[in-house]
């Protein structure tokens, strides 16, 4: 049972544009979201995060959306350069207080970022 | 500089053999974590620790084991009995407490041949 879905697997966006990423999530007790960016065979670098206090938070070319009626989380790069191209994972992990509990992730969105 | 650190980066394996995937870390972090990935399937969680001699199942643990004798090292093993074991291991850490971020390693790409 996926609690955290990215739908898209893959997005293909030309250099200077806007990429929006998106990622849904069934449960309603998770208060924060991260998001990180994979190359291929290496590790997940953590890219920016939001707590569901918020609504936005910013970082530089990145943005994430939280809209927590929807369940829906967005990040926003602007603009896109061809660095970027990677694969996207959204997470949320369980737990309150002392304890973080687990991590899940949703499947992953390549990003293609052409010239 | 701290970090957490897989190895070996590369590993073959033949089938019916166990094997032993690495993972140190030096950032005093309480948790660790070992994930799967495999194309199309995002991470997938194996088993996770939050304290010293303390381990829990994650999603698909069947035919791995791991122990946490220290706070630094979360070894994976990889047993004869994992049916498709051929994929690419990630280790991960994170301080347990609110709003903390999970830091990885660079990854085990294991082979079965």
């Amino acid at each position: 049972d996926q609690q955290v879905k990215q739908n898209s697997p893959s997005l293909s966006v030309q250099e200077g544009r806007i990429s929006i990423l998106n990622c849904d999530y069934t449960n309603s007790m998770f208060d924060y979201f991260l998001w990180y960016k994979k190359y291929p065979a290496e590790g997940p670098t953590f890219l920016i995060s939001i707590s569901s206090i918020k609504d936005k938070n910013e970082d530089g070319r990145f943005t994430v959306f939280l809209n927590k009626s929807a369940k829906h989380l967005s990040l926003h790069i602007v603009p896109s350069q061809p660095g970027d191209s990677a694969v996207y994972f959204c997470a949320a992990p369980t737990g309150r207080g002392s304890t973080l509990g687990r991590l899940y992730f949703g499947r992953g969105t390549q990003l293609t970022v052409w010239p | 500089d701290g970090g957490i650190t897989q190895s070996p980066k590369y590993l073959f394996r033949k089938e019916g053999q166990n094997v032993t995937l690495s993972c140190e870390q030096n950032l005093n972090h309480d948790a660790m974590y070992w994930y799967r990935q495999d194309p199309g399937q995002g991470l997938r969680l194996i088993y996770y620790s939050q304290i010293v001699n303390d381990f829990q199942k994650g999603d698909i643990a069947e035919g791995y084991s791991v122990s946490r004798e220290k706070k630094e090292s979360f070894p994976l093993t990889v047993t004869s009995a994992q049916k498709n074991p051929t994929a690419f291991y990630l280790c991960a850490s994170t301080l347990t407490g609110m709003n903390t971020e999970a830091f990885f390693g660079q990854g085990t790409r294991l082979t079965v041949v």
